[in-house]
């Protein structure tokens, strides 16, 4: 498959584990925030997303999690499974902006 | 429902040369936008675009432009190709743009010699 990015921080699970996925965002005025899973050859796929008016939004598996106070993003996947395996990218946009800055990714193997 | 439909998948073009990249957004989407994708640089952003005018505008040099259809179908152009322009072309659809999940295609893959 295409590499998404070469040197990417690399987290290891073990099937049925828990994933915790950190993101750091810099700008204060964000006040949306997206996570996205892309798999080798693919186009990144929305997960979940959350406004600044929350902390905690949950999905199916999944879990969004957003610190205002530290500008921090997390992304907590339940019981996780070889398919989940991917680069998973944080991403921050604000009112009118109508534009993402993504992250740099994190990519996510899960051993079988 | 179809998803964001880009085309073509694969590319090969020289320096100096131009390129045309097509985007179908989602059906019912009015707002696209497009991001170049590399290993060094990761996603940014190029363009958005909402009823046929460009609402964004990235960072990048003027030789990357765009245009919207009225059907919301989008394409861009990148002239006088460079070495750097080699990269995954990535278009996103939503519907109109702002604070809202963005959907992407599976992006271009342009690679120049």
């Amino acid at each position: 498959g295409e590499s998404v990015g070469l040197h990417l921080p690399t987290l290891s699970v073990q099937e049925g584990d828990n994933s915790i996925i950190n993101c750091a965002y810099s700008n204060s005025a964000s006040d949306y925030f997206i996570w996205y899973k892309q798999e080798s050859g693919k186009g990144p796929q929305f997960i979940i997303d959350i406004r600044s008016n929350m902390d905690k939004r949950q999905g199916q598996r999944v879990t969004v999690l957003l610190n205002k106070t530290v500008k921090h993003l997390s992304l907590q996947i339940a019981a996780t499974q070889p398919g989940d395996s991917a680069v998973y990218f944080c991403a921050e946009g604000y009112t009118g902006r109508r534009a993402l800055t993504f992250g740099s990714g994190t990519r996510l193997q899960v051993q079988p | 429902k179809a998803g964001v439909t880009q085309t073509p998948r694969y590319l090969i073009k020289t320096r100096g040369q131009q390129v045309t990249l097509s985007c179908s957004p989602i059906s019912g989407h009015r707002s696209v936008s497009w991001y170049q994708q590399t290993p060094g640089q990761g996603l940014q952003f190029l363009f958005e675009y909402f009823s046929e005018t460009q609402r964004n505008k990235g960072n990048f040099p003027g030789r990357f432009s765009g245009r919207q259809f009225s059907n919301s179908r989008s394409e861009m152009n990148v002239s006088t190709l460079e070495l750097g322009d080699s990269a995954l072309y990535l278009c996103a659809s939503s519907l109109d743009g702002s604070n809202q999940p963005q959907h992407f295609g599976d992006g271009t893959r342009l690679s120049i010699l």
